[in-house]
C-alpha cells in the first residue's frame, strides 16, 4: 500500500520569504500522480499544484513549486514571495495509475500547518 | 461555472442514528469520492462512484455505502453511528481518469453525541 509522510506537523515563514514543505513518499509504481493540496480554515481544499512522475521537469505554477525526486520518493513544496493568505494546512497527496490498486483514490500525508506572519 | 457542492454543511446526530450526506460534482465531471477527515488529521479515502457504481473503497466498514445518480450527484450514507464518525466529510469529482486531479467541495461536517 501506499504512503504518505510529511515530516513537518507546523512551519512558520516572514511575509514575502520562501519556505519548503516535505514530503515523501513509498510506492512500487513507476507511474504515478502528485498533488499539493491546500486547506485554509474556511476547510475547501484546494489544488496547489500537480507532478506526473513520467515528467523529469519540475511542475511551477506563480509563486508556487515543487523539488521532484522520483529515486528518493521525494516532494517538497517551495513558496516563493509567501503572502499572509499563503496561511493554511498543506496536504501532499498521491495517486496511482489506471489499472493499479490505488487507482482512483487520493492518499494524503498528515499535513502541515503553515503559517505566514506579516 | 459552479463547482462541487455539498450539503448539508453541518449536523449533528445520535450514536445509533443513521445519515445521508449529499454532493453534486463539477459540472462536466463524472466520477464522485468520498473522504473522511479527523480534525488535524489528512483525509481518508472512503470510496469512489463511476457510472454508479462503486468502482473502488478503503478501508472502511460496511456501514459507510453510497450511491451514484445519473446525473453524477452522490450520496453517502452511515447506519448504526458511532462517536467516532464524528468527522469533516469531504466529496470530491474529477472526469474519468487517471491523470485528472480531483476538485473537493467545501465539506459536511458531521458530529455524533
Amino acid at each position: 500500500a501506499q504512503t504518505v509522510t510529511q515530516s513537518q506537523p507546523e512551519m512558520s515563514v516572514q511575509e514575502a520569504e520562501t519556505v519548503t514543505l516535505s514530503c515523501t513518499y513509498d510506492t512500487s509504481e513507476s507511474n504515478y500522480y502528485l498533488f499539493w493540496y491546500k486547506q485554509p480554515p474556511s476547510r475547501q481544499m484546494i489544488l496547489v499544484i500537480r507532478q506526473e512522475a513520467y515528467k523529469q521537469q519540475n511542475a511551477t505554477e506563480n509563486r508556487f513549486s515543487v523539488n521532484f525526486q522520483k529515486a528518493a520518493k521525494s516532494f517538497s513544496l517551495k513558496i516563493s514571495d509567501s503572502q499572509l493568505g499563503d496561511t493554511a494546512m498543506y496536504f501532499c497527496a498521491f495517486k496511482g495509475p489506471a489499472g493499479g490498486t490505488s487507482y482512483g483514490k487520493l492518499t494524503f500525508g498528515q499535513g502541515t500547518i503553515l503559517t505566514v506572519h506579516p | 461555472d459552479a463547482g462541487v457542492t455539498q450539503s448539508p454543511t453541518h449536523l449533528i446526530k445520535t450514536r445509533g442514528q443513521q445519515v445521508t450526506l449529499r454532493c453534486s460534482p463539477k459540472s462536466g465531471h463524472d466520477t464522485v469520492s468520498w473522504y473522511q477527515q479527523a480534525l488535524g488529521q489528512g483525509p481518508q479515502f472512503i470510496f469512489q462512484y463511476y457510472e454508479e457504481e462503486e468502482r473502488q473503497r478503503g478501508n472502511f466498514p460496511d456501514r459507510f455505502s453510497g450511491h451514484q445518480f445519473p446525473n453524477y450527484s452522490s450520496e453517502l450514507n452511515v447506519n448504526a453511528l458511532l462517536l467516532g464518525d464524528s468527522a469533516l466529510y469531504l466529496c470530491a469529482s474529477s472526469p474519468a481518469g487517471a491523470g485528472y486531479e480531483q476538485y473537493f467541495g467545501p465539506g459536511t461536517r458531521l458530529t455524533v453525541t
